[in-house]
C-alpha cells in the first residue's frame, strides 16, 4: 500500500516552454500533497503544500505564478513549471499524505532538464 | 539554528556492524518523527516512524526517541553494503509539512 506515482520520470525541454508533472496516489486518498525540489547533493526543499480543492500554500521564495499547482482530486496533483529556464533544472519530487496519518509517501521523482 | 539537525557524514561502518544515526530537533511541539532512506538519484523511502518516547524495532532497524532531549536516532544492525544511502530525519507537529534534516550519508564497507 501507500504507492505514489509521478509522470514523467524525466523530461528535457527548451528554455521558455512549460512542463507539467503529475503526481498520483494509487491506493489511497491524499487530502494533502507536497511538492519538493532537490538540487544535486542538497537536501529536499519544500516548495508548496496543496490540499484537495483549495489553493496551494507556497513556501517563502517560491514563485506561485511560475510553479502552478493544482490538486483537483484526492488522488491527483499537478505541478506546472511555466516559462522554464535552465536554473529550474532539478529533481522534483511529490509526496502524499493519507488523511488520518502523519506519514508522507514519496513519488519516484521527475528529473527536469531545461536547455 | 536549523530546525532539524543531522551530521552530514559520511558515516563509514564495516559490513555487519551497527550504524548509529542521530538527529536533533528544535520544535518542542513536534509529535511525529520519521526516518527516510534516499539512494543517490532516487526519491526518499520511509523506513521508520516513531511517535512516543523509547525504542521501536522493525527488523534490523531500531528508532529511538527522547522528547526531553529532543533527540531521535536510528540504529541499523548487521549493516549491509545495500544500506549505503543518505538517511533523512523528518519531524512534524502534525499541523505542518514534514521538516527534513539535511541527511547523513552512510557508507557500509564490504
Amino acid at each position: 500500500g501507500a504507492v505514489v506515482s509521478q509522470h514523467p520520470s524525466w523530461v528535457i525541454c527548451k528554455s521558455g516552454t512549460s512542463v507539467k508533472i503529475e503526481c498520483r496516489s494509487l491506493d489511497f486518498q491524499a487530502t494533502t500533497m507536497f511538492w519538493y525540489r532537490q538540487f544535486p547533493k542538497q537536501s529536499l526543499m519544500l516548495m508548496a503544500t496543496s490540499n484537495e480543492g483549495s489553493k496551494a500554500t507556497y513556501e517563502q521564495g517560491v514563485e506561485k505564478d511560475k510553479f502552478l499547482i493544482n490538486h483537483a482530486s484526492l488522488t491527483l496533483s499537478t505541478l506546472t513549471v511555466t516559462s522554464a529556464h535552465p536554473e529550474d533544472s532539478s529533481f522534483y519530487i511529490c509526496s502524499a499524505k493519507p488523511g488520518t496519518l502523519n506519514e508522507q509517501f514519496f513519488g519516484p521523482g521527475t528529473r527536469l532538464t531545461v536547455l | 539554528q536549523k530546525e532539524v539537525e543531522q551530521n552530514s557524514g559520511p558515516l563509514s561502518v564495516p559490513e555487519g556492524a551497527i550504524a548509529s544515526l542521530n538527529c536533533t530537533y528544535s520544535d518542542r511541539g513536534s509529535q511525529s518523527f520519521f526516518w527516510y532512506r534516499q539512494y543517490s538519484g532516487k526519491s526518499p523511502e520511509l523506513i521508520m516512524s516513531i511517535y512516543s518516547n523509547g525504542d521501536k524495532e522493525d527488523g534490523r532497524f531500531t528508532a529511538q526517541l527522547n522528547k526531553a532531549s529532543q533527540y531521535v536516532s536510528l540504529l541499523i544492525r548487521d549493516s549491509q553494503p545495500s544500506d549505503s544511502a543518505t538517511y533523512l530525519c523528518a519531524v512534524t507537529t502534525g499541523r505542518r509539512a514534514l521538516t527534513f534534516g539535511s541527511g547523513t550519508r552512510l557508507q557500509v564497507q564490504p
